[in-house]
């Protein structure tokens, strides 16, 4: 059964880089058909996209956060990671890590299944 | 705000229907891109309820349905139950944004 799994610290303080790992268990991140992703939760507040990866290291990025944000994968551990510089509060936030895919056309993928999530917290 | 459009609430009584409306544009839904619907429950990680507008992934209860029609799309529950007390986001993807797009969230209480 495939099972995703975030770690990263809790707490980090603002204008530091933030560095969160998903390891994945039950298939390997090299399947062909699915990305791996990113997505946040404010506090209270709805999902938002952050970006994805194929394992050939193509990776894309909601335009609105492309640039402070990077994911990479490291297929030796089956993981991939997501990297967020200058960290403000307004980063706060769970951060997800899921797969995606399932149609033949990127546009039209689906996130399943998602890991549990961790909190993360922007604060001096 | 976001440019999938859910209302923030709907409530019902246990064996009632409801629906939940997702309302797009010629840039997401509009353009023929499929719409997935997630449940996330209390404090959990959100779960694929609806896959490609109208299909559910194996262990999904048939009392939960989707549509898609136009620029919207929407998401049923029939034989509302207690355990469907949740939160509930409709997804597609947006290429004047060129991204995957997420409504805003819609809580339904069962009454």
């Amino acid at each position: 059964q495939l099972q995703l799994q975030e770690s990263g610290p809790g707490l980090v303080k603002p204008s530091e880089t933030l560095s969160l790992t998903c390891t994945v268990s039950g298939d390997s991140i090299s399947s062909s058909s699915y990305y791996w992703g990113w997505i946040r939760q404010p506090p209270g507040k709805g999902l938002e996209w952050i970006g994805s990866m194929y394992y050939s290291g193509y990776t894309f990025y909601n335009p609105s956060l492309r640039s402070r944000f990077t994911i990479a994968v490291d297929m030796s551990k089956n993981q991939f990671s997501l990297k967020l510089s200058s960290v403000t509060a307004a980063d706060t936030a769970v951060y997800y890590c899921a797969r995606h895919g399932g149609a033949a056309a990127e546009f039209d993928h689906w996130f399943d299944p998602w890991g549990q999530g961790t909190l993360v917290t922007v604060s001096s | 705000q976001s440019v999938l459009t859910q209302p923030p609430s709907v409530s019902g009584v246990p064996g009632q229907r409801v629906t939940i409306s997702c309302t797009g544009s010629s840039s997401n839904i509009g353009v023929g891109y499929d719409v997935q619907w997630y449940q996330q429950l209390p404090g959990t990680a959100p779960k694929l309820l609806i896959y490609g507008n109208n299909n559910r992934p194996s262990g999904v209860p048939d009392r939960f349905s989707g549509s898609k029609s136009g620029t919207s799309a929407s998401l049923a529950i029939t034989g509302l139950q207690a355990e469907d007390e949740a939160d509930y986001y409709c997804q597609s993807y947006d290429n004047s944004l060129s991204g995957y797009v997420f409504g805003i969230g819609t809580k339904v209480t069962v009454l």
